[in-house]
């Protein structure tokens, strides 16, 4: 019954390959977001869908693309993996596009660590 | 631009003494202001929100929150500390215009038997 869940938990690769984590809810929200969270526990929003279109874009490389298949998925694909990529992942979800009174509601993250 | 700072990197109490972790906001309106919770290798849960009705805030875990427009503060206390709190908090603000969470550097509360 997890409200939102991500796969992998963990995840480690070598420089210059493609990966991609995989996110989903289950509560009916509309709006998904991907946070990147540094060494320094800094968190910063990457990408956010509301019904699968593109809400937010921060300046974020183009080797990192999101893709919503439908409004309870929201995938990241990373090409050509960069050292300074090694960061844990959130997908987060939320109901409507505000977030101003809507709760965010995290997944466990995703660990990825770049040889 | 709407912004949170959060005054300490590190909180260091005993079980049982109150917790206060200050945070600071910066906003051109109204904010939304949120405080997260995150314990090692775990997903952040929210603690409490302040979307502008009462200015203290009850929360999860016995923690609440003070919302000050004068002093431009959103402090999170609880009055007497328990081992399990022991996690990294993060103040946060919501960008109305953009949909964004803004969050603080985070602090790191430390509990001592």
């Amino acid at each position: 019954d997890t409200a939102v869940s991500q796969t992998p938990k963990y995840l480690v690769t070598q420089m210059g390959n493609d990966k991609s984590i995989k996110c989903e809810q289950n509560l009916g929200h509309d709006t998904m977001y991907w946070y990147k969270q540094d060494s320094k526990k800094f968190l910063k929003i990457m990408f956010s869908y509301n019904n699968k279109e593109l809400i937010i874009n921060e300046t974020v490389p183009n080797r990192f693309s999101p893709k919503s298949p439908d409004k309870a998925h929201l995938n990241l694909h990373i090409n050509s993996l960069e050292l300074g990529d090694s960061a844990v992942y959130f997908c987060a979800s939320s109901l409507g596009v505000s977030g101003s009174y809507n709760e965010q509601f995290f997944g466990p993250g995703t660990r990825l660590t770049v040889l | 631009a709407q912004s949170v700072t959060q005054l300490d990197s590190h909180v260091s109490v005993s079980e049982g003494t109150p917790v206060l972790l200050r945070c600071n906001y910066s906003s051109s309106y109204s904010p939304s202001l949120f405080w997260y919770v995150q314990h090692p290798n775990k997903g952040l849960q929210l603690l409490l929100k302040y979307t502008s009705a009462a200015t203290l805030v009850k929360g999860i875990n016995g923690f609440e929150a003070e919302f000050k427009k004068s002093e431009t503060s959103f402090h999170l206390t609880k009055p007497s500390a328990h081992m399990s709190d022991a996690a990294e908090y993060f103040c946060v603000v919501s960008d109305r215009n953009t949909d964004k969470l803004i969050f603080g550097t985070g602090t790191r509360l430390q509990v001592f038997p």
